[in-house]
């Protein structure tokens, strides 16, 4: 078990570039998560992918991110435009849901990619 | 959208003693509650999951309990050691567990 790689690790980028995120979840996990955090809080919710639909996405989520998970395997975020809001620490989790509510597992977290607009 | 409370002020507990720290929720009752641990610099790593009929959990030396009633989850680590000191999340879930509401996280510092 790899558990959740997440690359590149840190990204320090000029304001009104676009950056592209990796995410590889656990290879038999067919759910994935986005999260944003910043210091002192918690992971906020951006958008969750079971296999290649992605099925919701949060109101923090503006036009300028968009996320994929082509045929259901790694992931991909990509802020366009970035502002100095954007710096954060931007999280990806697997789960693998099975059969009924109830057999659902928890999430499996990679280390993050921060994000440092200058 | 829910509100999950965690107490944002560091607890400093002695080794060997029990650590408690809290959740507090409002708006609808979740139905599964989940407490991670997460180190400066790395992602959040799960411990425990307790579903809305369920009154109490245990791993170890960890213990949830889940009261819907105050809305409120208890997380308890008992013979605290200086390597429990980290910072704990609780998160929310519904039924399809589609979507997760975290808490600010409580940074538990255990001194030898």
């Amino acid at each position: 078990d790899t558990g959740v790689s997440q690359n590149p690790r840190h990204k320090i980028t000029k304001r009104g570039q676009n950056v592209t995120f990796r995410c590889d979840p656990i290879s038999e996990h067919n759910r994935l998560y986005w999260y944003r955090q910043t210091l002192g809080q918690g992971p906020e919710f951006l958008t969750y992918f079971q296999n290649e639909a992605q099925l919701e996405k949060s109101r923090l989520l503006s036009d300028r991110f968009s996320a994929e998970r082509p045929k259901g395997s790694f992931s991909t975020l990509e802020i366009q435009r970035t502002e100095q809001g954007d710096s954060a620490m931007y999280l990806c989790a697997s789960s693998l849901a099975q059969g009924g509510s109830r057999s659902n597992q928890p999430q499996h977290f990679g280390d993050g990619t921060r994000l440092s607009i200058l | 959208s829910q509100k999950i409370e965690q107490n944002s002020e560091a607890l400093n507990i002695q080794e060997g003693k029990t650590a408690t720290l809290t959740c507090n929720y409002t708006n609808y009752s979740p139905a599964y509650l989940q407490w991670y641990r997460q180190d400066p610099g790395r992602g959040p790593v799960f411990l425990l999951l307790i579903r809305e009929n369920e009154k109490e959990k245990r791993k170890e030396r960890l213990k949830v309990t889940f009261d819907t009633t105050l809305k409120q989850s208890l997380f308890h680590i008992t013979a605290s050691q200086p390597a429990d000191s980290a910072t704990y999340l609780c998160a929310l879930a519904k039924y399809n567990f589609n979507k997760f509401y975290f808490g600010s996280g409580t940074k538990l510092n255990v001194k030898p």
